[in-house]
């Protein structure tokens, strides 16, 4: 079916305010990754999902950041209190959940905090 | 140190040549080894991935890891233009399961 996709494309705001990011998933990956990347390096780690629960989120940054995974496919992360260094491009990826494989990556969503 | 270390580049070769990436990681119980290629304002995609010590061939491409060395690279042959994009080299770390850590990347520019 389809291939990752994450929403909004972009998305600006100021400082302080609270924002949301959402992936979708291909169908049937239990696994989905969020990534955040900044210009020019390579992506960071941030949390990890199989399934509905957070299998590793040693790279949450701080406690403003927080992913969620309710049903197991969609996965939201939130980001509160918003400030100038969370600027990024936030990617969400997913795999089968299988082994170490392949991860396949949405078109991610770059943030610009004002 | 860096868990995973990159030339940022940019390495620039002329169309046709071989070009050769390289990447060194830290962690000597490393298990699996990718490489990515990121079109400037666009999504990694796998190109390769390795697992055993050794040379892997898939096309144009081949991926080369040596565990003792802790050394990944990848060769491209017969650069073509297109090829031209930021290659990620990335470790999944022993025991980190899904857990992927990324270099800096490095800039391949393709000369025609």
């Amino acid at each position: 079916g389809a291939g990752v996709s994450q929403t909004p494309s972009n998305k600006v705001t100021e400082k302080g305010k609270y924002v949301e990011l959402r992936c979708d998933p291909i169908s049937g990956h239990t696994a989905l990754y969020w990534y955040r990347q900044s210009l020019g390096q390579g992506p960071e780690f941030l949390i990890y999902f199989q399934g509905t629960g957070a299998a590793d989120d040693s790279g949450l940054p701080n406690d403003r950041f927080f992913a969620v995974r309710p049903e197991g496919s969609v996965s939201t992360l939130k980001i509160q209190r918003t400030e100038r260094g969370d600027s990024a491009v936030y990617l969400c990826a997913s795999s089968h959940g299988t082994g170490y494989e392949e991860q396949f990556f949405g078109p991610g969503t770059r943030l610009t905090v004002l | 140190q860096k868990e995973v270390e990159q030339n940022s580049g940019p390495l620039s070769v002329p169309e046709g040549a071989i070009a050769s990436l390289n990447c060194t990681y830290s962690d000597r119980g490393s298990q699996s080894f990718f490489w990515y290629r990121q079109y400037s304002g666009k999504s990694p995609e796998l190109i390769m991935f390795i697992y055993s010590n050794g040379d892997k061939e898939d096309g144009r491409f081949t991926a080369q890891l040596n565990k003792a060395s802790q050394y990944v690279s990848l060769l491209i042959r017969d650069s073509q233009p297109s090829d031209s994009a930021t290659y990620l080299c990335a470790v999944i770390r022993a025991g980190g399961y899904q857990k992927v850590t990324f270099g800096i990347g490095t800039k391949l520019q393709v000369i025609p």
